[in-house]
Formats: C-alpha cells, structure tokens, sequence
C-alpha cells in the first residue's frame, strides 16, 4: 500500500466512449502526476500539478484531459481514443515538484484497452 | 529521452547478492540518480536516491562511481519476491526520466 489509489484498475473503452479515470492520495502530497506506460517502452510523463495547478504538460493529445479539483485528487478524462492509446495509466504523487530530495509514490495503475 | 542505460536482463540465485548496473554519463552536478523497481501490474516502487555518496537502506544500497557516471544497486542476499524489473533514473529539472529497466529474475 503507497498511499496513492487508482481506480478503476481495468478498463476497456469503444473509441467512442468517454471515461474517467481516478486517483487519490493519502500522503498530503502536493504534486500529483499522470505517467504512460506502453508495453516494451519506457514511462512518459503526461501531465504534473503542483499545488491544484498544471506545471507540465507534455506534447500530451487533447483527446486527454487532466482535472486537479484539490490536493488529494486527480482524474485523467477520456474521450474518443485511438487504439495506440492502450496502455497502463500510472498516478504517483510526491511532496513538493521542485524539491531536491523529492520521491515519487505510485498507484498500481489502470490498464486501459481500447477498442 | 531515457538519460539512463540499463542492461535488459540479468538472472540472480537466491540469497546472494543482485548487482546491477546502470550508466548515466551526461549527468550534470546537480542531478539525482534514483532506482526504483516495478513487480508486473504494479506501479514502480521506490528503492533508493542519492546524489555523490553511497547510501544504504533497509531495502539496498547504491553505489556511485566518483566521476557520477555510473552506478549500482545492490540488493545484498535476493529473494524470489526481488523478480521485477528495475529502473535506473536521473531526475532532470524536476521530471524523472525512465529507461526501459533490467528485468531481474531470482532463480530458485
């Protein structure tokens, strides 16, 4: 147990569809992060806030869309994906964005298929 | 761009010590190197961090060469609960860029 919950752990999507993915943390972090994890390639950082606000967001399609309602929580909405888009979505959360000496802690991810 | 190169696999006997090594030659001064690991359908997990100095936790102990252009991880007595892939990374201007790990498998 991390401390950083993610729901749902499974999920399969028509392109059409839109859906939500959660994450909550129980660490009184103040940065959460959205990572990308696709089968034989290395984690892609999607998205960071720090305290509520978006300070990253990389190159990621508008078909993704980041919600940071407070602290605690992050959601990822979905609407009308590509197949390339299945993949294991991770949330991971860390104390401050800019710290040193920052750790990151991770959920165990929602695998995503889209079909 | 992974800032990190890893060997893809390496095998470990159980209760001896699981070396692994990782080169990071464009690391600038001020950056961390940070190993984590990840069991399949789990999210990475966090090992160790350092900066210069060899640090050790309960979990393992990291070792930094003196011109910080490599490391290793040791895991001193392995077990078959250490089988995971492994990650080498070098936190750059806050983000922390992964590779594509060493996958550790502990043989029995």
């Amino acid at each position: 147990e991390t401390g950083v919950t993610q729901t749902p752990r499974h999920l399969v999507m028509g392109m059409t569809n839109k859906k939500s993915l959660k994450c909550e943390q129980h660490l009184g972090h103040n940065a959460m992060y959205w990572y990308k994890q696709s089968a034989k390639k290395p984690l892609e950082l999607m998205f960071v806030y720090s305290l509520e606000e978006r300070v990253e967001n990389n190159s990621v399609p508008s078909r993704f869309s980041p919600e940071c309602p407070n602290s605690s929580h992050l959601f990822l909405h979905l609407h009308t994906l590509q197949p390339e888009d299945s993949a294991l979505y991770l949330c991971a959360s860390s104390q401050y964005w800019t710290g040193d000496n920052e750790k990151l802690f991770f959920g165990s991810g929602t695998q995503l298929s889209v079909l | 761009d992974a800032k990190t190169t890893q060997p893809p696999s390496m095998d470990c006997a159980e209760g001896r010590a699981a070396n692994l090594p990782c080169n990071h030659s464009t690391i600038s001064g001020n950056e961390y190197v940070y190993w984590y690991r990840q069991i399949h359908s789990q999210g990475p997990q966090y090992i160790i961090h350092g900066l210069k100095n060899n640090e050790t936790n309960e979990m393992a102990s990291l070792i930094i060469t003196e011109d910080r252009k490599s490391s290793t991880l040791i895991l001193p007595h392995a077990t078959l609960r250490d089988t995971a892939v492994y990650y080498c990374i070098v936190r750059v201007v806050h983000q922390f860029y992964f590779g594509t790990g060493t996958s550790l498998t502990v043989i029995p």
